[in-house]
């Protein structure tokens, strides 16, 4: 299959810890790939492989995978984490495209 | 630090042929795959399709009759063609350098995007 699935919004006080999911059968081969996008802006890559942070990305985003379902986490969530999230993977049916979930929009509260 | 810098028409009438062109600065082709990603307003994320510095091209199959993405590798660019655009084609189109090496597959550097609103 070459879905991914977020869940559409999540919602967290400033200061406490959320995780972003994403659920596809790609996420057994590849690794996830997380994305922030603020309004007007064009997406930031905040996570890929195993758990790595880009330079510049603060150390409270991290992310990991359990079977087919990744997770982005942040610990101490800020104000301007506030976004849409996307993950993003390689589709696995042999044709080799590339995927993205729909979206996650995260409130902080 | 590679930047990529898109540009192209941004208003186009049913029918015609959409056209856009990303500029590599300050790094080269070679062991990456280059992308062209849209995003309707208010909506997600679409991967439209990829070439690798090879020139293989792969394309998402909703939109593979309509799109061809090329390399130039003398001017460091590579562009985007999508014919015969409706009021769906309507998006910001972004264009992205993309590292594929199982199990790591990512979009490490985007261009800013352009709008691009296809109108009668």
């Amino acid at each position: 299959s070459s879905d991914l699935t977020q869940d559409p919004a999540v919602s967290v006080a400033l200061g406490q810890t959320v995780r972003i999911t994403c659920q596809g059968d790609s996420l057994r081969n590849y690794y996830a790939t997380w994305y922030q996008q603020k309004p007007g802006q064009a997406p930031l890559l905040v996570i890929c492989g195993k758990n790595y942070r880009p330079s510049g990305i603060p150390d409270r985003f991290s992310g990991s995978t359990s079977g087919n379902t990744a997770s982005l986490t942040i610990t101490g969530t800020q104000a301007e984490d506030e976004a849409d999230y996307y993950c993003n993977s390689r589709d696995t049916s042999g044709n080799q495209l590339g995927v993205f979930g729909g979206g996650t929009r995260l409130t902080v509260l | 630090q590679v930047q990529l810098q898109q540009w192209g028409a941004g208003l186009l009438k049913p029918s015609e042929t959409l056209s856009l062109t990303c500029a590599v600065h300050g790094g080269s082709f070679s062991g990456f795959y280059w992308t062209w990603i849209r995003q309707p307003l208010g909506k997600g994320l679409e991967w439209i399709g990829e070439i690798h510095h090879s020139g293989i091209t792969t394309y998402n199959p909703s939109l593979q009759s309509r799109v061809t993405i090329s390399l130039d590798t003398s001017r460091n660019q590579f562009s985007l063609k999508v014919n015969s655009v409706a009021a769906a084609d309507t998006a910001v189109y972004y264009c992205a350098r993309t590292k594929v090496l199982l199990p790591y597959y990512y979009m490490d550097v985007w261009g800013k995007g352009t709008t691009v609103t296809v109108s009668s």
